[in-house]
């Protein structure tokens, strides 16, 4: 049971927009900073977002990144099939002195 | 950029050890602390543990602590992870993950895993 919270799963068309949300708390989120990682079946996760907002170069611009409080939101714009993947959100949580990761979403392209 | 190659993985019966290894190549790597992440079939990720940057400082998931034991050589560029102890809920592809020189709040760089499997 991850101290993070994430929806199963998000879905949209093509060209459409989704957001995943990240609900934690002040042990985690709340007063640290958030990753986003997406990850491809059978390969190892990628970043596309650190420090709540901020993208790797080679990330489109098309990802985006916010925090507010104890909660974070992954935004994707412009959906396309090459985002089908598992996104994952992760953080260090001060109380457990772990990092900890959401238990993941699934984003399908309709 | 940077990379990092994880191996030791295998078959192992419960009750059993095995000792991974992941070797870092093209960054600093002694500058950052290094973690193990994990991943059961089918499941999400979970952090395991990671290492201070001179090896003093060690964190472990609770599930894990007092059968898991991570360490580094530096001057080898890497890390390890000896398990013991093994269960069946051990299994897993075990990852190795850094930061960067882009953050040292998120794991930049991954390995392509090892696959631990614990079974009779």
């Amino acid at each position: 049971q991850s101290v993070l919270t994430q929806p199963p799963s998000v879905s949209a068309a093509p060209g459409q927009k989704v957001t995943i949300s990240c609900s934690g708390s002040s042990s985690n989120i709340g007063n640290n900073y958030v990753a986003w990682y997406q990850q491809l079946p059978g390969t190892a996760p990628k970043v596309f977002i650190y420090e709540n907002n901020k993208r790797p170069s080679g990330i489109p611009d098309r990802f985006s990144g916010s925090k507010s409080g104890a909660s974070a939101t992954l935004g994707i714009t412009g959906l396309q099939t090459g985002d089908e993947a598992d996104y994952y959100c992760g953080g260090w949580d001060n109380g457990l002195g772990a990092y900890v990761f959401g238990p993941g979403t699934k984003v399908t392209v309709l | 950029e940077g990379q990092l190659v994880e191996s030791g993985g295998g078959l192992v019966q419960p009750g059993g050890s095995l000792r991974l290894s992941c070797e870092g190549f093209g960054f600093n790597f002694g500058n950052f602390w290094l973690s193990w992440v994990r991943q059961a079939p089918g499941e999400g990720l979970e952090w395991v543990a990671n290492i201070q940057q001179d090896g003093s400082g060690k964190n472990y998931v609770g599930s894990v602590r007092g059968r898991f034991t991570i360490s580094r050589d530096n001057a080898k560029n890497s890390v390890f992870l000896q398990m013991n102890s093994l269960r069946a809920e051990d299994t897993a592809i075990y990852y190795c993950a850094s930061p960067s020189h882009m953050t040292q709040q998120a794991f930049d760089i991954w390995g392509q895993g090892t696959k631990v499997t614990v079974s009779s």
